[in-house]
């Protein structure tokens, strides 16, 4: 089975800030990586799917890049409404799928 | 617009037996693959199975395969997760997904299955 290992698993950032997530797969997963945030007691919401391609009504200071086993998620100036958890999702071969462990964006 | 609703959760012994339903509405279920994923108290998400259209072919991790089995019914736009010989490391939220592009576009707000004598 893919594993995905994200980093950090937390983070402390301030309002403004550029905040940048990382996610890495056991083996090359071409560019079949997804991102999710989720807000407690809330279902997730998809931000960008193959790796970088924005999910309509998302904000634009998402965004993602990567390929290969890499990835990256960005939030250009982080929002007050951007402090969540977010996930990494690998969906390679649409055979079976994993989600990273999470990173938890808090404030400073 | 797009509307998935989770049913069926509750509080089982171990070893029981529990069938989760999600009503689908506002898309074409039949022409859409859809998943279901959990997530434990305080931790991460985690896949737990998914569906193809047209067959029905089906896929799942590997701590629920053997004791779960995801299927469809195009015609009553539903989707199911029959979940056997219930552990108590299967208390968890559970949600269902519709699939677009290989990700998750769309989630249910989720039913809670807790699992304990």
């Amino acid at each position: 089975d893919i594993q995905m290992t994200q980093s950090p698993s937390s983070l402390s950032a301030s309002v403004g800030d550029r905040v940048t997530i990382t996610c890495r797969a056991s083996q090359s997963i071409s560019n079949y990586l997804n991102w999710y945030q989720q807000k407690p007691g809330k279902a997730p919401n998809l931000l960008i799917y193959s790796a970088s391609s924005l999910q309509s009504g998302v904000p634009s200071r998402f965004s993602g890049s990567g390929s290969g086993t890499d990835f990256t998620l960005t939030i250009s100036s982080l929002q007050p409404e951007d402090f969540a958890t977010y996930y990494c999702q690998q969906s390679y071969g649409s055979l079976t799928w994993t989600f990273g462990q999470g990173t938890k964006v808090e404030i400073k | 617009e797009v509307q998935l609703v989770e049913s069926g959760g509750g509080l089982v012994q171990p070893g029981r037996s529990l069938r989760l339903s999600c009503a689908a509405s506002g898309f074409t279920f039949a022409n859409f693959r859809m998943s279901w994923v959990r997530q434990a108290p305080g931790k991460g998400l985690e896949w737990v199975a998914n569906i193809d259209i047209v067959g029905g072919k089906t896929y799942y991790m590997d701590s629920v395969r053997g004791r779960f089995t995801i299927s469809r019914d195009d015609a009553l736009n539903s989707l199911y997760l029959q979940m056997n010989s219930l552990r108590a490391e299967d208390t968890a939220v559970y949600y269902c997904g519709k699939i677009e592009r290989n990700a998750l576009g769309w989630w249910g707000p989720g039913t809670l299955v807790t699992v304990s004598s």
